[in-house]
């Protein structure tokens, strides 16, 4: 049973315009969230968290929003730009900081220019 | 620099064999953890280790084995009874405590049976 879920395999995107990655969880316990960008053959970076007590966090070009009630988080990333292009990943933990990430199983963005 | 190290880059396996997939961190993180990626499959927590000499098994353990003897290293083993071994697995770290704490992660190493 998947708890984060990432239903869009890939999407593509016109360079400088918005990119939109979207995310579910189902389990109710969760209550930080977290984006990793991951290229080929490297290790994941991080990118932005949000906590559920806030319903938006933003860090440049990069906006986390949260909809707790619906389980729902979305990356925004304005605008696009080529080096933007790689695999997202969403996770997810309670809140207590011990408990390992769940990972969904990752959007492939690629920014056209 | 502090980070994560893995090693071997590339590992090539023989059926029937195991390996051992080396995992070291200078960050004094007290957690570390194996995941393995496969196409279409994200992250997957293999084992998971918050102190020394005690570790968990994640989601896939069947087939690995670990060992915590210092805070520092943390190696993975794939045993031959692990029937698909060949993936990009990744060695991550954490500090622990905090909800917002971070998990890092080394660059990977791919091992493939032949």
């Amino acid at each position: 049973d998947q708890q984060v879920k990432q239903n869009s395999p890939s999407l593509s995107v016109q360079e400088g315009r918005i990119s939109i990655l979207n995310c579910d969880y189902t389990n109710s316990m969760f209550d930080y969230f977290l984006w990793y960008k991951k290229y080929p053959a490297e290790g994941p970076t991080f990118l932005i968290s949000i906590s559920s007590i806030k319903d938006k966090n933003e860090d440049g070009r990069f906006t986390v929003f949260l909809n707790k009630s619906a389980k729902h988080l979305s990356l925004h990333i304005v605008p696009s730009q080529p080096g933007d292009s790689a695999v997202y990943f969403c996770a997810a933990r309670p809140d207590s900081g011990n408990t390992p990430l769940v990972f969904g199983k990752g959007t492939r963005l690629s920014v056209i220019a | 620099d502090g980070g994560i190290t893995q090693s071997p880059k590339y590992l090539f396996r023989k059926e029937g064999q195991n390996v051992t997939l080396s995992c070291e961190q200078n960050l004094n993180h007290d957690a570390m953890y194996w995941y393995r990626q496969d196409p279409g499959q994200g992250l997957r927590l293999i084992y998971y280790s918050q102190i020394v000499n005690d570790f968990q098994k994640g989601d896939i353990a069947e087939g690995y084995s670990v060992s915590r003897e210092k805070k520092e290293s943390f190696p993975l083993t794939v045993t031959s009874a692990q029937k698909n071994p060949t993936a990009f697995y990744l060695c991550a770290s954490s500090p622990l405590g905090q909800p917002g704490n971070t998990i890092y992660f080394g660059e990977g190493s791919w091992l493939t049976v032949v």
